[in-house]
């Protein structure tokens, strides 16, 4: 089973700040990783596939990058409906997707 | 737009079986693009998949290795729906239990949730 480890646990951030996420994978995945956010009551939300591509309807502020086994969530300005968690998930090991533990994005 | 909708119990006693369903809006569980999913989510905020259903030809399924001997998951062509059924459950069962659509290999429509509670 390929292990998705999630860094920092919790992030404090300010509106308007850049934000990185890191999703690490315990062997390559290619480029075979998704991005989610869920908010608290919430089911998560897809924002990006294919490691880079965005959803529909996911605003531009919202970017993923890399391949093998490191991978990043940015978000170029934090904006307050940004708070929540955010988690990967690995689909190359299909048709077994794991996810990670999850980052906690919270006001600073 | 597709949607999900989830139903069946929020309580269920150890040793029974665990049954939820997801009525499917704006898509078909037939359909030889999508996999239908259900994943969990402990109370400490884990996500868990479970297995899935899907349509190429004919039907597939395929299961975690840590729920296998226990799960079943089933298309219902005539409701346009899936379910899920859990068996011989512990208070370790209990979680978020949601379903989802899967396309490109990502999950990019999710029901609501249904919380389980696993206690007699």
């Amino acid at each position: 089973e390929i292990v998705m480890t999630q860094s920092p646990a919790t992030l404090s951030v300010s509106p308007g700040e850049r934000v990185t996420l890191s999703c690490r994978a315990s062997q390559s995945i290619s480029s075979y990783l998704a991005w989610y956010q869920q908010k608290p009551g919430q089911a998560p939300r897809l924002l990006i596939y294919g490691a880079s591509t965005r959803a529909t309807g996911i605003p531009a502020r919202f970017s993923g990058s890399g391949s093998g086994t490191e991978f990043t969530l940015t978000i170029s300005s934090l904006q307050s409906e940004d708070f929540a968690v955010y988690y990967c998930q690995q689909c190359n090991d299909w048709p077994l997707p794991t996810f990670g533990g999850g980052t906690k994005v919270e006001i600073k | 737009q597709v949607q999900l909708q989830q139903s069946g119990p929020g309580l269920v006693k150890p040793s029974q079986t665990l049954s939820l369903t997801c009525a499917i809006s704006g898509d078909s569980v037939s359909s030889n693009d999508p996999a239908w999913n259900w994943i969990r989510q402990s109370p400490s905020g884990g996500l868990e998949w479970l297995g899935r259903t899907y349509y190429r030809s004919k039907w597939y399924n395929e299961y975690a290795v840590s729920v296998r001997s226990r799960i079943t998951i089933n298309p219902d062509t005539s409701k346009n729906q899936f379910s899920l059924q859990l068996n011989s459950v512990t208070p370790e069962d209990t979680a978020v239990y949601y379903c989802a659509r899967e396309m490109s290999r990502a999950m990019n429509c999710w029901g609501q949730g249904t919380l389980v509670t696993v206690s007699s």
